[in-house]
């Protein structure tokens, strides 16, 4: 199986400030040169998780553009560029390149 | 709009099965992999498998071979996972979410069900 590791796994934040989220994967998630298969999402306190960024860097539907993704091969980013008090919650990183699908342990998201 | 609405919670006893559905609307369900993700009180999500749109090739995860079946029923627009021989470490919350063709990625959940087992 392939192993995401996150750090840090408790984030204190700032509203206004930027914050970062790091993920690891055990092997690349490169397919074929051309997509890489991470994901991020976001699980807001009694809720359903929900996709934020998906190929790495490609933001879902809806979702404000203070949140971006970047990354290759096997180190990936999630950046909140000013962060705002409804970006609370526990955010996830998650592998589709090959099942079983693994997810990251959680990094959760404070306000200070 | 997308919608995923699962069943209600279940209370099982130890050794017995349960079964969770999950009614999709607003989109084209025969479409789309359904897939299956459990989160335990307290923990993080862990992937369990999907159904493939055509509801005869599933996946699951090595962890859960053997006692989970995914199945679905595209004249309601509806996925079900069925979970045998349930122990204390299966008291989860159960989500569905739905994987867009050629995308490999989980867009929508459903709201989740809680299926807790105890004696």
């Amino acid at each position: 199986d392939i192993v995401m590791t996150q750090s840090p796994l408790s984030l204190p934040v700032t509203p206004g400030e930027p914050a970062s989220i790091s993920c690891r994967s055990s092997q690349s998630l490169l397919q074929g040169n051309e997509n890489t298969y991470l994901d991020w999402y976001l699980q807001k306190p009694g809720q359903s998780p929900q996709l934020l960024i998906s190929l790495a860097s490609t933001r879902a539907s809806g979702v404000p553009d203070r949140f971006s993704g970047n990354g290759s091969g096997t180190d990936f980013t999630l950046k909140i560029s000013r962060v705002e008090a409804e970006d609370v919650g526990v955010y996830y990183c998650m592998q589709a390149l090959q099942p079983p699908w693994t997810f990251g342990q959680g990094t959760k998201v404070e306000i200070k | 709009q997308v919608q995923l609405v699962q069943s209600g919670t279940e209370v099982k006893n130890p050794g017995a099965s349960v079964k969770v559905s999950c009614k999709a609307s607003g989109f084209t369900f025969s479409d789309y992999y359904m897939h299956w993700v459990r989160q335990a009180p307290g923990q993080g999500l862990e992937w369990m498998g999907w159904i493939h749109p055509n509801s005869r090739d599933t996946k699951y995860a090595p962890k859960f071979q053997g006692r989970v079946t995914l199945t679905r029923d595209t004249s309601i627009s509806t996925a079900y996972m069925e979970l045998n021989r349930l122990t204390s470490d299966d008291t989860a919350v159960y989500y569905c979410a739905r994987d867009p063709p050629t995308a490999l990625t989980l867009d929508y959940w459903g709201q989740g069900t809680l299926v807790a087992v105890s004696s």
